[in-house]
């Protein structure tokens, strides 16, 4: 069993649909972050979230929405996206924000995104 | 501006060795990360080393030197599974995480 569970796998939406994307984490972990994986590109941060508070918005576009009701849960709406959207979302989870010392970070496996 | 740079693909022969370098301008230094994500697959840690030097791991092994802005990640004795992409991330001084665009390394036999 993977600590860390992104559902769905896969999904393809148009530009005007509202989908949500889930994660899981049985880590008992304090933070919980998203990020968009491109082609050939950096791990861009989205979002982090820290005993359910969100501490980081890294100016990502209002189509994309958090929400954290839980320290194990966490969802990214969306809604009205654009085909440049399309990539691998990424749920990751950590003991604490600040990664301390060891700063090992606990991914899923992803939502692969798709905008038509 | 902060930047991680690594090469974007290697090749390398089953059972021998294999050198990834990441070279890194950053805001501070909390230490530096390696990550293995094979194709499909999640992310997984293989490394940290915040102190300048060789940390072994099995047929892994990481090195720093600070003063260079300099890591690489060895890898002995390959295997087909460790075809896979490499990721270099850097702690800041903000205690953010700064990527590299990974890199994929394929296996021959």
């Amino acid at each position: 069993e993977t600590g860390v569970t992104q559902t769905p796998r896969h999904l393809v939406m148009g530009m005007t649909n509202k989908k949500s994307l889930k994660c899981e984490q049985h880590l008992g972990h304090n933070a919980m972050y998203w990020y968009k994986q491109s082609a050939k590109k950096p791990l861009e941060l989205m979002f982090v979230y820290n005993f359910k508070e969100q501490t980081e918005n890294n100016s990502v576009p209002s189509r994309f929405s958090p929400e954290c009701p839980n320290s194990s849960h966490l969802f990214l709406h969306l809604h009205t996206l654009q085909p440049e959207d399309s990539a691998l979302y990424l749920c990751a989870s950590s003991q604490g924000q600040g990664l301390g010392s060891s700063g090992e970070l606990f991914f899923g496996e992803g939502s692969r995104l798709t905008v038509l | 501006g902060q930047n991680i740079d690594q090469p974007t693909e290697m090749t390398a022969t089953e059972g021998a060795i294999v050198q990834i370098n990441c070279t890194y301008q950053t805001s501070g230094f909390n230490g530096l990360f390696w990550y293995q994500q094979h194709a499909g697959e999640a992310p997984t840690f293989l490394s940290y080393n915040v102190l300048d030097g060789l940390e072994e791991k099995g047929r892994f092994s990481s090195f720093l030197s600070r003063s260079k802005g300099y890591s690489y990640l060895l890898l002995k004795e390959l295997q087909m599974k460790d075809s896979a992409s490499y990721l270099c991330a850097v702690l800041d001084s903000n205690y953010q995480l700064i990527w590299g665009a990974g890199t994929k390394l394929i296996i021959k036999p």
